[in-house]
């Protein structure tokens, strides 16, 4: 089945230590996500991926940086992950010009020690 | 004001009962309106999905988008506990890719 797969689906590091969080994706997919979900809170926009094109959120802290070497595979590296940063990261992706259809992964639960 | 606005709830409701969840919001710049389904420690998944106003039925499940009330609805007949999940309304307008979520509604269906 096509789907969108994320590793791991558990991460725990310490305060300070950089953290790489994967997705891919077997949907051939042009646009690729990274949510940021808090506890009872909506899932928060991080940036996204339109082909190669990086677009980043104006409130979205320097901390979190993305790469995506090519279509199936997408990236979010934590450089110095702080208590606040604990949270559920979702990726999704979307075909082009369909971005209200959005299919995202189990995502990873970050646990910061 | 909240682009989105939806009631966190929790909401309980017996087995078989009709489930109302619904959302408002203040962009009328929005055109697309989905239902996203999401199970404890899981990604959401999407339920529904309309575009501009009106009704849309799948199975069990029934959207209604109001655009002139900024207020869309899911009603979920003869509810399941296997329905039991946090439900979250999403939207956005032409050629965003950004969705506007609101916070989602905890549904629990008791057997």
């Amino acid at each position: 089945d096509a789907m969108v797969i994320q590793n791991p689906r558990y991460q725990v590091t310490q305060f300070g230590k950089p953290v790489t969080l994967s997705c891919s994706q077997t949907l051939n997919h042009n646009v690729m996500y990274w949510y940021q979900q808090k506890s009872s809170q909506a899932p928060k926009l991080l940036f996204h991926y339109y082909d190669k094109d990086f677009n980043n959120e104006a409130d979205t802290p320097d901390n979190f940086q993305s790469r995506r070497p090519n279509t199936s595979f997408c990236f979010l590296d934590i450089r110095s992950p702080g208590l606040g940063d604990a949270a559920m990261y979702l990726c999704a992706t979307s075909p082009l010009g369909l971005q209200e259809t959005q299919y995202f992964g189990p995502g990873t639960r970050l646990l910061v020690l | 004001q909240k682009e989105v606005e939806q009631d966190p709830g929790p909401l309980s409701v017996p087995e078989g009962a009709i489930v109302s969840l619904n959302c408002t919001y203040s962009n009328s710049a929005f055109q697309y309106f989905m239902w996203y389904r999401q199970y404890s420690r899981k990604g959401p998944e999407l339920l529904m999905y309309t575009y501009s106003s009106g009704n849309k039925e799948d199975g069990r499940f029934t959207a209604q988008v109001d655009k002139s009330s900024k207020y869309i609805s899911l009603f979920i007949r003869d509810s399941q506990p296997s329905d039991s999940a946090t439900y979250l309304c999403a939207m956005s307008s032409y050629g965003n890719n950004r969705l506007a979520f609101g916070k989602g509604n905890q549904v629990v269906v008791i057997p």
